[in-house]
């Protein structure tokens, strides 16, 4: 169990360009989240992924963000046209679902600093 | 809808203080109930969690009891360390879809 891993760790980009980060959850869980924090909050979902199907979506996810985990393994977030208010910290977490009370694992997070 | 409520910090203690950090919590049913907590430039590790009434959930030291009759599930440790010094998040899920994370508390221990 190497833990879930998000690459980059820290992105800083001009207003206006395309950024895309990668998660790789936990090998043997079939559930991968995206949220989003900003400084002094809480973690928003985003959006979560039940192998390779997208099940829901925040409202939060405009449609500038993008998802993806085409083989139900890793998942990339892609977000275009960058504005500054998208500056956050970018969090995947994984389970592995066996009722309702399985935990979510985090990965250490993706910076995003809009310039 | 779901949500939860945690205590604002930042908290400051001296070391070896007792810990409570509130959290309660507004949900249909019978949600599932966690303690998260973020090290500086760091995701969140889930610290410990309970999953029905009553029961009383515990790791390095720190304990939640899920309690319906007051919606509440505080974190309290007995005697705090400077390691300790981290960000803690109350969270919830009902369907085990979505889950609900509080604002946060900020806890510095100072030696």
């Amino acid at each position: 169990d190497t833990g879930v891993s998000q690459d980059p760790r820290h992105k800083i980009t001009k207003r206006g360009q395309n950024v895309t980060f990668r998660c790789d959850p936990i090998s043997e869980h079939n559930r991968l989240y995206w949220y989003r924090q900003t400084l002094g909050q809480g973690p928003e979902f985003l959006t979560y992924f039940q192998n390779e199907a997208q099940l829901e979506k925040s409202r939060l996810l405009s449609d500038r963000f993008s998802a993806e985990r085409p083989k139900g393994s890793f998942s990339t977030l892609e977000i275009q046209r960058t504005e500054q208010g998208d500056s956050a910290m970018y969090l995947c977490a994984s389970s592995l679902v066996q009722g309702t009370n399985s935990p979510l694992h985090f990965g250490n997070g993706t910076r995003l600093t809009v310039t | 809808g779901d949500s939860v409520t945690q205590m604002e910090g930042p908290v400051t203690l001296s070391e070896e203080a007792f810990l409570t950090i509130n959290c309660t919590y507004t949900a249909t049913g019978y949600p599932s109930l966690f303690w998260y907590v973020q090290y500086p430039g760091e995701g969140l590790q889930l610290l410990l969690k309970a999953t029905k009434a009553d029961d009383k959930g515990s790791n390095k030291g720190f304990e939640a009891t899920y309690r319906k009759e007051t919606t509440s599930f505080h974190l309290e440790k007995g005697s705090v360390q400077v390691s300790d010094s981290a960000v803690y998040f109350c969270a919830l899920t009902n369907t085990g879809n979505q889950f609900y994370f509080g604002t946060g508390t900020s806890l510095t221990v100072i030696p």
